[in-house]
């Protein structure tokens, strides 16, 4: 997997769009970006992915910079349950096996909305 | 549509005693991780089954640890002689085949060996 770097905490007004950036310099071509955020005391939650296009559903939109060196997590109107810890994940789709399909997070970013 | 689901959310058992976890993953997945996480730490992948082939055990910390799953949907975790060191929140997570990167996770069963 493509290392991946991104800030430790950020803050964010309810109400306001999040923007979460995360730096993948080292990316291959077959790698995608994957987000995921894991809210205290649930489960990770499986966000949104993409290769190289922009891409939007109903929680978040992911826009990737053209040399796809970096990318940006937008949750368009942040509410206080958007609080939780935002992981990046830079990886190539993976074969159906366990051991080589499992999940790592890194220490992703801390995402406070406050009031 | 549902979730993955599991149970009990939280369990609380006496050093040595068994313990059984239960995931029930979404309909039509075919894939089901489990994993675990201490507090504080990262995901720690434990067992993986997908279909009807044999599981991928190679996550399980010790032979105390045994995991199965019946007709292809609901998975059983078995910790025989429960550790102090076993204390973590137990994670299901499930996919559908040929999509292993997109994970739905369950809520997690909190254990906490006395």
């Amino acid at each position: 997997d493509a290392k991946t770097t991104q800030p430790t905490s950020m803050d964010c007004a309810e109400g306001r769009a999040a923007n979460l950036p995360c730096n993948h310099s080292t990316i291959s071509g077959n790698e995608y970006v994957y987000w995921y955020r894991q809210i205290h005391s649930q489960g990770p939650q499986y966000i949104i992915h993409g290769l190289k296009n922009n891409e939007t559903n109903e929680m978040a939109s992911l826009i990737i910079t053209e040399d796809r060196k970096s990318s940006t997590l937008i949750l368009p109107h942040a509410t206080l349950r958007d609080t939780a810890v935002y992981y990046c994940i830079v990886r190539v789709r993976r074969a159906d096996t366990g051991t080589a399909s499992k999940l790592t997070f890194g220490t992703g970013t801390r995402l406070q909305v406050t009031l | 549509g549902a979730g993955v689901s599991q149970s009990p959310s939280n369990k609380v058992t006496e050093k040595g005693k068994d313990v059984e976890l239960r995931c029930d993953p979404i309909s039509g997945h075919t894939a089901l991780y489990w994993y675990r996480q201490s507090l504080g730490q990262g995901l720690e992948f434990l067992i993986y089954f997908q279909g009807n082939s044999a599981p991928d055990k190679s996550g399980l910390p010790s032979d105390r640890f045994s995991a199965e799953r019946t007709g292809g949907s609901v998975s059983t975790l078995t910790i025989q002689r429960t550790q102090q060191e076993d204390s973590a929140v137990y994670l299901c997570a499930s996919s559908l085949r040929g999509a292993p990167d997109t994970q739905y996770f369950g809520p997690g069963t909190r254990l906490t060996v006395l």
